[in-house]
């Protein structure tokens, strides 16, 4: 069965500090990976997906088949960045459903 | 376009009253997905749609829930009878099927009481 895990509920960091928030995920097959971000009670905004290899909003992730993990990194946070993040994973063949883990809060302190 | 349009933004109902929600997708989608969002189970996908036509309604709770899609600019999800545990922000998200990429409405909040 496919499953995204997000173990930290909630992680806590300064300004400045680097951030990760971890993603692991099981599927036998060739997964399309994302990460959406909610503001405060505001709509899931597309923050990256694996095969664009974006950088947006400072954020990068990598996919690694190996270790079967889509991280969420950012060398430096922002306040502004204080937000809940979804790591979600998608067939290719199912036109986007997601299967979304549970969301890790990033609270960043001044 | 404007997005994924959902309506009502918010609705309080008392139990055992119908509740219908709305969905306008993005023009040219194919795609129309339902989830709901609670604190204790997260993002769950209720059914999808693909041209129109239910694809996987597993995840819809029970008999209860019913969802529609008449045409390819409009969606409608329908708890009757509703039940206070039926609270939860509902969402409706599309995608092209050329991109797979789902986009997400500003949700319904639900309160049922």
């Amino acid at each position: 069965a496919q499953r995204v895990t997000q173990p930290e509920k909630l992680l806590s960091v300064f300004k400045g500090a680097p951030v990760e928030l971890k993603c692991n995920y099981s599927y036998s097959g060739s997964p399309e990976l994302f990460w959406y971000v909610q503001y405060s009670r505001q709509r899931l905004q597309l923050l990256l997906r694996h095969i664009s290899r974006e950088s947006i909003k400072g954020f990068t992730a990598d996919l690694n088949k190996g270790e079967t993990s889509f991280h969420l990194k950012k060398p430096f946070a922002q306040e502004e960045d204080s937000a809940m993040y979804y790591c979600a994973l998608s067939k290719r063949n199912q036109g986007g459903k997601l299967i979304f883990g549970q969301g890790t809060e990033l609270s960043v302190k001044p | 376009d404007a997005g994924v349009i959902q309506s009502p933004r918010h609705e309080v109902t008392e139990m055992g009253q119908e509740v219908t929600l709305r969905c306008k997708p993005i023009s040219g989608h194919d795609y129309l997905f339902w989830y709901r969002q609670t604190m204790m189970r997260g993002l769950e996908l209720l059914i999808y749609f693909n041209n129109n036509v239910p694809i996987d309604d597993s995840g819809m709770p029970e008999d209860r829930f019913s969802a529609k899609m008449p045409n390819a600019s409009f969606s409608t999800l329908k708890i009757q009878p509703s039940e206070p545990r039926d609270s939860a922000v509902y969402f409706c998200a599309s995608s092209f099927s050329g991109s797979l990429v789902p986009y997400f409405g500003a949700g319904t909040r639900l309160s049922v009481l």
